[in-house]
C-alpha cells in the first residue's frame, strides 16, 4: 500500500536560508509524486511534479525537488528563504493505476525575520 | 477560468441542522474530489467521483454525510444532522483523469457546528 511521510510538522529557517522539506514514499510501483502548497485560509495549490523522466523537478516560487528511487524520497528544496514562503506544504503520492492522490500529513514552514 | 469554485466560504450553523456545501469544478475535467481538513486529522479523502459516478466513498465519516454529483458542472456535499465534531474545511477538487494530472483545488468551505 502506498503511504507518505513528511519529516516535521513544523520547520522553521531563517529568512535567506536555505529550505529543506523531506518527503519520503512507499510505493508497489514507480509513483508520481506531487509537492502542494497552502498558503493560511487559501486552498492547496501545486508547486511541483514528478511522473517522468529528469529527476530533478523544478516548480514555481524557486523550488524544486529531486526523486530518488533508492531512497524513495522527494525532498522540497529551496536555496533562499522568502517571508513568502510561509505556508504549509504537502507531499502526495499517486500509483499509474490508481489517480487517487495519498498525502503526507503536511508541514508547516515558519520564516524567521 | 475561474478555477474550482466552492460556496459558501463560511458556514456557521446549529447542531442538528442540515447543511448543504456546493462545488463546481472546472469545466472538461472528469474526476471531483471531497476533502476535509482538521488539525487533527490533516486532509482526509471523502469520496470522489469520476464522470459523475462515486468511484469511492469509504472516506465518508458515516451515514450523515452523503454527496452528489447530478451532472459534470455541479456537485453537492450534505450533512444531515450536523455536529459540533464535522466543524472543519471542506475543499473541492477536480482534475482531468488521462494520464496522471495534478487535482486543482477550490478555496474550501469553513464549516463551523456551534
Amino acid at each position: 500500500a502506498q503511504s507518505v511521510t513528511q519529516l516535521g510538522s513544523h520547520v522553521s529557517v531563517s529568512e535567506g536560508a536555505l529550505v529543506l522539506l523531506r518527503c519520503n514514499y512507499s510505493s508497489s510501483v514507480p509513483p508520481y509524486l506531487f509537492w502542494y502548497v497552502q498558503y493560511p485560509n487559501q486552498g492547496l495549490q501545486l508547486l511541483l511534479k514528478y511522473t517522468t523522466g529528469a529527476t530533478l523537478v523544478k516548480g514555481i516560487n524557486g523550488f524544486e525537488a529531486e526523486f530518488k528511487k533508492s531512497e524513495t524520497s522527494f525532498h522540497l528544496t529551496k536555496p533562499s528563504a522568502h517571508m513568502s514562503d510561509a505556508a504549509e506544504y504537502f507531499c502526495a503520492v499517486s500509483e499509474d493505476s490508481n489517480y487517487q492522490l495519498i498525502w503526507g500529513a503536511g508541514t508547516k514552514l515558519i520564516i524567521k525575520p | 477560468d475561474a478555477g474550482v469554485i466552492q460556496s459558501p466560504r463560511h458556514e456557521v450553523t446549529e447542531m442538528g441542522q442540515e447543511v448543504t456545501l456546493r462545488c463546481k469544478p472546472i469545466s472538461g475535467h472528469n474526476s471531483l474530489f471531497w476533502y476535509r481538513q482538521t488539525m487533527m486529522r490533516g486532509l482526509e479523502l471523502l469520496i470522489y467521483f469520476n464522470n459523475n459516478v462515486p468511484i469511492d466513498d469509504s472516506g465518508m465519516p458515516e451515514d450523515r454525510f452523503s454527496a452528489k454529483m447530478p451532472n459534470a458542472s455541479f456537485s453537492t456535499l450534505k450533512i444531515q444532522p450536523s455536529e459540533p465534531r464535522d466543524s472543519a474545511v471542506y475543499f473541492c477538487a477536480s482534475s482531468i483523469r488521462t494520464g496522471v494530472t495534478e487535482a486543482f483545488f477550490g478555496q474550501g468551505t469553513r464549516l463551523t457546528v456551534v
